[in-house]
């Protein structure tokens, strides 16, 4: 089945741009879906087939596609944002999600 | 607005069955193929099951099929998840999530707020 890796943790400070990664194998070709998740709380849509951003999200955050990495992009990074972010694709193969593993964003 | 409430969740014994439920407003709710999410204490986001919007279509995580089934119940508006031969890996909040899909892909644009089950004996 499909996977997808992201990297468990990424730290940036206030003000500066955090980058998180989704890496799979030609992702480039899938439409890639981004979910931010504050503790205690449900996740929610940050980021839709790869770079669109719903209603209410902060045109801080942006994503990209390509190769074998998705991006999600995060400008301006403010303390509210520290969560943890996870990617997501529909399986062609299997006719279900998959997630990534999730990354934890820490604000410094 | 969209809401997505679950319910039935609890402490159950290893073995024993569990019926969530997740009452839905807002929307057509009719018009859109539902999922149920998982998410073990202090780990990531699991797949656990979806039904297309007319109860066509049912598919499970490989970790739940055959002893969960998905329903919904159009003209109620509510979506279930009966869990049956509950292990301590069940253990998880659940959440019932909207999946609206495009292109062959689909997404997640609401969710519930999650309820717990915790399975121990």
């Amino acid at each position: 089945s499909y996977v997808l890796t992201q990297p468990p943790s990424v730290s940036v400070a206030p003000g500066q741009t955090a980058k998180i990664a989704c890496g799979g194998n030609n992702i480039g070709r899938k439409s890639v879906h981004w979910y931010q998740q504050k503790p205690g709380q449900a996740p929610v849509l940050v980021i839709h087939y790869d770079t669109d951003r719903p209603s209410g999200i902060p045109e801080r955050f942006s994503g990209s596609n390509s190769g074998n990495t998705a991006t999600l992009t995060i400008s301006r990074v403010e303390a509210g944002d520290e969560a943890d972010f996870y990617c997501q694709v529909w399986d062609v193969s299997s006719d279900h999600p998959v997630f990534g593993g999730g990354t934890k964003l820490t604000v410094l | 607005q969209v809401h997505l409430v679950e319910s039935g969740g609890g402490v159950v014994q290893p073995g024993m069955s569990l019926r969530l439920s997740c009452a839905a407003s807002g929307f057509t709710f009719s018009a859109y193929t539902l999922h149920w999410v998982r998410q073990s204490p202090g780990k990531g986001l699991e797949w656990v099951a979806l039904l297309s919007k007319d109860g066509s279509k049912k598919d499970y995580g490989d970790s739940v099929r055959g002893r969960f089934t998905i329903s919904r119940q159009n003209p109620k508006n509510i979506l279930y998840l009966q869990m049956n031969s509950l292990t301590p890996e069940d253990t998880a909040i659940y959440y019932c999530a909207r999946a609206p899909c495009t292109g062959g892909s689909c997404y997640y644009d609401y969710w519930g707020q999650g309820i717990l089950v915790t399975v121990s004996s």
